[in-house]
């Protein structure tokens, strides 16, 4: 069965604290992405991952892909609330359609 | 910037009614895909098209029906709309894979459906 798991689903966390969300996914993808929602609004690309050990940064998040655990996580650094949104995780299983499949969603509210 | 348009963003129908939304990408996309939103469901795939005529199921079809006539537009068809079908409906687009590197779907910015 196709199935992408993120957790936890909900986080409150306080500005300045770090934490990670973490997305395990079912198949042998090798191309995972991330996606920022605020309430009321699309869906935002914000990282891409191509390969097995890969590393993406951008401001205060970080995601990386483990191919062979079938983990991605992304990482939050010194949480501000600006940062406050559900945020996804999708894994291509489409192959040449490229498909993907969708965690639940983690939902984030950083408080000062 | 990748522009997806969808034609409404919010949208109150009666129980019955046939309902069309519409979905129109400037990027030369040869995906379209059309997905619904709920509450503790995350997003679900409906249909996909990965070519003009050409269109494929996703995991949640039923009552749904889409059109796929010219590259810039997918069309979502309610052709009986109900109650169960309220719902944030989404539509997104992308290159293939290996025709447009790996980038990501873009998402249109959703209409919110009300079935009354």
């Amino acid at each position: 069965e196709l199935k992408v798991e993120q957790n936890p689903l909900f986080l409150s966390m306080q500005e300045g604290k770090n934490y990670t969300i973490y997305c395990n996914y079912s198949t042998t993808s090798d191309r995972l992405y991330w996606y920022r929602q605020d309430p009321g609004k699309s869906l935002e690309s914000l990282f891409v991952l191509l390969s097995n050990g890969a590393v993406k940064q951008e401001g205060r998040l970080m995601a990386s892909l483990d191919t062979k655990a079938r983990l991605s996580t992304l990482h939050i650094t010194a949480a501000v609330h600006d940062l406050s949104a559900t945020y996804f995780c999708a894994e291509n299983y489409g192959g040449s359609q490229g498909n993907l499949i969708f965690g639940k969603g983690t939902k984030l509210s950083v408080k000062p | 910037d990748v522009k997806v348009t969808q034609s409404s963003r919010y949208l109150v129908k009666r129980t019955g009614e046939k309902v069309f939304l519409e979905c129109v990408q400037d990027m030369d996309h040869e995906n379209m895909f059309w997905y619904r939103q709920d509450p503790g469901l995350g997003l679900r795939l409906i249909y996909f098209s990965y070519d003009v005529k050409m269109k494929e199921k996703g995991d949640i079809p039923e009552g749904y029906s889409v059109s796929r006539e010219k590259k810039e537009r997918f069309s979502l068809i309610l052709e009986s709309a109900s109650t169960n079908q309220t719902s944030m409906y989404l539509c997104a687009s992308s290159f293939q894979p290996g025709q447009g590197g790996n980038q990501p779907q873009h998402f249109g910015d959703g209409t919110r459906l009300s079935i009354l």
